[in-house]
């Protein structure tokens, strides 16, 4: 079974900073990759999604990740943060047929 | 555009008592899950559906039932409530045709007292 592993679970961050939020996952099989954002108080929404082809996916908000086959990471990355940003985000793996599978997340907090 | 619409949003409830989620989507998707919230668990399934009139349980299953009549309407019933079942309840839907991209409702966030 594929697993998740968000290796912070929280992420203090100054306004307009760089920010990396990390995921390591493993499986033997290839699968999907996903990062999700989750605002106070509201579901879950779509950041971006690996599913083949280019390592480097962007997504909305400015967002991108980029996929590691070597490393079984999926980092998700934005180069100046805003303090609309401040969520909890939710890296998640899927092998076809299988539920999506979610990491723990990782809260990110940004202050001007 | 509704997406998935879950009911009640909020509700407080004595233990023992029977509670019924609800969900229904209108983007015909084929499956749909329930998951639970829970701080420092992150989300944890509970049951799933691939399609009208199969279910299957997921990593959390226990004192929760479900059923799928119908391709839009997706119930989560805890029998009998406990304490521990309090937390925030999120449903959600996929076309597992395409990427198995997981739309999500807005939550409904229970306590057990």
């Amino acid at each position: 079974a594929q697993s998740v592993t968000q290796l912070d679970s929280q992420v203090p961050v100054f306004e307009e900073a760089p920010v990396e939020l990390r995921c390591n996952y493993s499986s033997s099989v290839s699968v999907y990759l996903f990062w999700y954002v989750q605002y106070p108080n509201q579901g879950l929404q779509l950041l971006l999604k690996y599913l083949s082809g280019s390592t480097l996916v962007k997504g909305i908000n400015g967002f991108e990740a980029e996929f590691n086959k070597s490393q079984t990471s999926f980092h998700l990355r934005k180069p100046s943060v805003h303090i609309r940003d401040t969520a909890e985000y939710f890296c998640a793996v899927k092998r076809a047929g299988y539920a999506l599978n979610f990491g723990k997340g990782t809260s990110l907090l940004v202050t001007p | 555009i509704a997406g998935i619409t879950q009911a009640p949003t909020s509700q407080i409830l004595a233990a023992g008592r029977r509670m019924t989620l609800r969900c229904t989507q209108d983007m015909r998707h084929n499956a749909m899950y329930w998951y639970r919230q829970d701080l420092g668990l992150g989300l944890r399934l509970i049951h799933y559906s691939n399609t009208a009139g199969t279910t299957g349980k997921g990593e959390v299953p226990d004192g929760y039932s479900v059923s799928r009549a119908n391709t839009d309407d997706f119930p989560l019933t805890l029998a009998s409530a406990v304490p521990s079942q309090t937390s925030v309840y999120f449903c959600a839907s996929s076309d597992t045709h395409s990427t198995g991209e997981l739309f999500f409702g807005e939550g409904s966030r229970l306590t057990v007292l």
